[in-house]
């Protein structure tokens, strides 16, 4: 099976930082990497697919890169409505997986 | 626009059946090449894939869980349901439905939390 790790599992953060989310998958997956924004006590949220592209809806501010096994997220400059967990996920292989999240906290 | 919504009991005894069903509108199970998923996630934890069912009513599950999932497809009720036998209290989770069209998981319901206890 396909292991998804990100990194850090969680960091602080301040309005207006740039901040930088890591997921390593433990075999190729192309690009086949989605990012989730979940908000407590909410369900995800889809920003990113494909590695890089930005869904619909979804502030420019974040953006997505990398392919085969390392994966980033980028958020350019933190707002406070960005205050989450981040999620990587690999829907390609089976069995799907998804990382094991990334929370920002106010720093 | 297209609406999930999960529904069914809230706890469920240990060695029992849990039994969710999604509830899709705005949108027919199979008018595109759609995959309905499930996903759960322990409170306090992250989130793990369950399985899904295909448009054309494939199906593939977590090996984790395959011994005791069925996921299967209602086109009539255009709904899809999620059926885990013999459950303990790792089953404890919100568990959610949600729809991938081949560019991730872009809809989901609210989630619904099944407590497994006696």
């Amino acid at each position: 099976d396909i292991q998804m790790t990100q990194s850090p599992s969680s960091v602080s953060v301040s309005v207006g930082d740039r901040v930088t989310i890591a997921c390593r998958a433990s075999q190729d997956i192309n690009t086949w990497l989605a990012w989730y924004q979940q908000k407590p006590g909410k369900a995800p949220n889809l920003l990113i697919y494909a590695a890089s592209t930005l869904q619909t809806g979804v502030p420019s501010r974040f953006s997505g890169s990398g392919s085969g096994t390392d994966f980033t997220l980028t958020i350019s400059s933190l707002q406070p409505e960005d205050l989450a967990t981040y999620f990587c996920h690999q829907g390609n292989i089976f069995p799907f997986a998804f990382g094991q999240g990334t929370r920002l906290e106010i720093k | 626009q297209v609406q999930l919504q999960e529904s069914g009991p809230g706890l469920v005894k240990p060695s029992q059946t849990l039994s969710l069903t999604c509830t899709v509108s705005g949108d027919s199970l199979t008018s595109g090449d759609y995959y309905w998923n499930w996903i759960r996630q322990p409170p306090g934890k992250g989130l793990e894939w369950v399985g899904y069912i295909s448009y054309s009513g494939s199906t593939y599950y977590n090996p984790s869980l395959k011994s005791r999932l069925t996921i299967s497809l209602d086109t009539s009720k255009n709904q899809f349901s999620l059926r885990l036998r013999s459950v303990t209290a790792a089953d404890t989770a919100v568990y959610y439905c949600a729809r991938d069209d081949g560019r991730g998981l872009g809809y989901w319901g609210q989630g619904t939390l099944v407590t497994v206890s006696s």
